[in-house]
């Protein structure tokens, strides 16, 4: 099956500085990345998504690029606020039933 | 709409006795799933279905048992729980396919302790 490495564990940025997490995947038919944001005590919440066609996609202060020569994929937050603090998924998905999700980055973002 | 609701939030199990994690959306949602959440491991997909009578295994399906008698409800059921088994549990669901929309709308979770 797929594997989905997540990069890094853990991260801390200051207040305004942009946040990068890096994702690889083993199956080159995976053609669905989405993201997800999990807060304490929470069920993990979709900020954004990619499909295989598409390189880059941006959502005011969140974008996802794709590299499908790779097999990597990566979230970036840009101008980072304390309310982005939370754990972050990626996940990949060949055939939208089946989903293969990353460990998870632990995001704190110090005011 | 109430989303995705799931019950009991917590649950404490003894090893060996059985238990069923209930799951249900408003949404009219074809396709819905369960993961389990493990400290450094992730999400993984125990069963999924993609409507009512059909049901599938995941990635660790064992010692898990699902049905999908409708829309509306998808069960998780543990015949003889295991210490191994315990874990935050997640349910999910997203419209069908062939509407385009790949999101998954997560419940609040259920927490479950076997000792």
């Amino acid at each position: 099956g797929e594997n989905v490495e997540q990069h890094p564990s853990t991260l801390s940025v200051q207040e305004g500085d942009s946040a990068v997490i890096k994702c690889t995947y083993s199956d080159s038919a995976s053609n669905y990345f989405p993201w997800y944001k999990q807060e304490l005590g929470k069920g993990p919440q979709l900020i954004i998504d990619i499909r295989s066609n598409v390189g880059e996609k941006k959502d005011q202060r969140i974008a996802v690029t794709l590299n499908k020569t790779a097999k990597h994929f990566s979230l970036h937050i840009t101008e980072t606020q304390p309310e982005d603090s939370a754990v972050y998924f990626c996940a990949a998905s060949i055939t939208g039933n089946q989903f293969y999700f990353g460990t998870g980055t632990s995001l704190t973002v110090i005011p | 709409n109430a989303g995705v609701t799931q019950t009991p939030k917590f649950q404490v199990l003894k090893t060996g006795q059985s238990m069923t994690l209930q799951c249900a959306q408003d949404m009219n949602h074809e396709y819905m799933s369960w993961y389990r959440q493990d400290p450094g491991m992730g999400l993984r997909l125990i069963h999924y279905s993609v409507g009512a009578g059909i049901t599938d295994q995941g990635e660790v399906p064992n010692g898990y048992n699902v049905s999908r008698s409708t829309t509306e409800d998808f069960p998780l059921r543990l015949l003889s729980a295991a210490p191994s088994q315990t874990s935050v549990y997640f349910c999910a669901s997203r419209p069908n396919l062939g509407q385009g929309v790949y999101e998954q709308y997560f419940g609040p979770g259920t927490r479950l302790t076997v000792t």
